[in-house]
């Protein structure tokens, strides 16, 4: 079945650059999704990406993906201590769009 | 309320009891989804329901439970469960099970903690 691999920890200094990486092993993906979670609440979309775009910025955040490897990553420009949560990875094929989620990478922000 | 609700947001039992979990989306989306939580593991789907039919059970022990009395409601209803059930549970909801991208909105989850 579908698989989505991440790391499970990444440690940054405030106002560095996070990158949280994963790969996924359906080369039938069409939408890959990053998710963010907070402390004590749910899952909530950060952005996604359509499986014939390479990149896709939205502010500090910058997708890229490398459909040919099956990597995407996330880049977190300028991270500050509220960007602290555990980011999800996930990726579906359409269809009734099930979502195959990553184990999720918890992001840690030093100050 | 608005979004994704979930209740209770912590729950401890034994192995005996019988509890349910409580979700209601405010959004309406017509799908609903129970996911498993547990540390270092990815995010499980267990069960998706559509205008409250069930289209998908994830290979979920009898133990757990589904109900979909509506688009708005689901709930898990959880019996003799076992000390490795213990995780959050996740509900979320999307407007429709159609092709497309579609997002899902997640509930802030309830902690369960099987003794």
């Amino acid at each position: 079945g579908e698989d989505v691999e991440q790391s499970l920890f990444l440690s940054v200094r405030e106002g560095d650059s996070s990158v949280i990486n994963c790969t996924y092993t359906d080369s039938s993906s069409t939408y890959l999704y990053w998710y963010k979670q907070e402390p004590g609440a749910g899952l909530q979309l950060l952005t996604y990406i359509f499986s014939n775009m390479d990149m896709k910025q939205d502010q500090r955040l910058t997708v890229l993906l490398n459909k040919k490897d099956k990597h995407l990553s996330l880049r977190i420009a300028d991270t500050q201590t509220g960007d602290s949560a555990i980011y999800f990875c996930a990726e579906s094929t359409g269809g009734y769009q099930k979502v195959t989620f990553g184990t999720g990478t918890k992001l840690q922000v030093i100050p | 309320e608005t979004g994704v609700t979930q209740t209770p947001r912590h729950l401890v039992m034994g192995m005996t009891n019988k509890k349910s979990l409580k979700c209601e989306q405010h959004l309406g989306h017509n799908a609903m989804y129970w996911y498993k939580q547990s540390a270092k593991k990815p995010l499980e789907l267990m069960f998706v329901y559509s205008l409250e039919e069930r289209v998908e059970n994830n290979s979920v022990p009898s133990r757990f439970s589904p109900e979909c009395p509506n688009s708005s409601h689901l709930f898990l209803h959880l019996h003799t469960l076992q000390p490795e059930d213990s995780a959050l549970y996740l509900c979320a909801s999307s407007q429709n099970l159609a092709g497309g991208h579609n997002e899902q909105f997640f509930g802030p989850g309830t902690r369960l903690t099987v003794l």
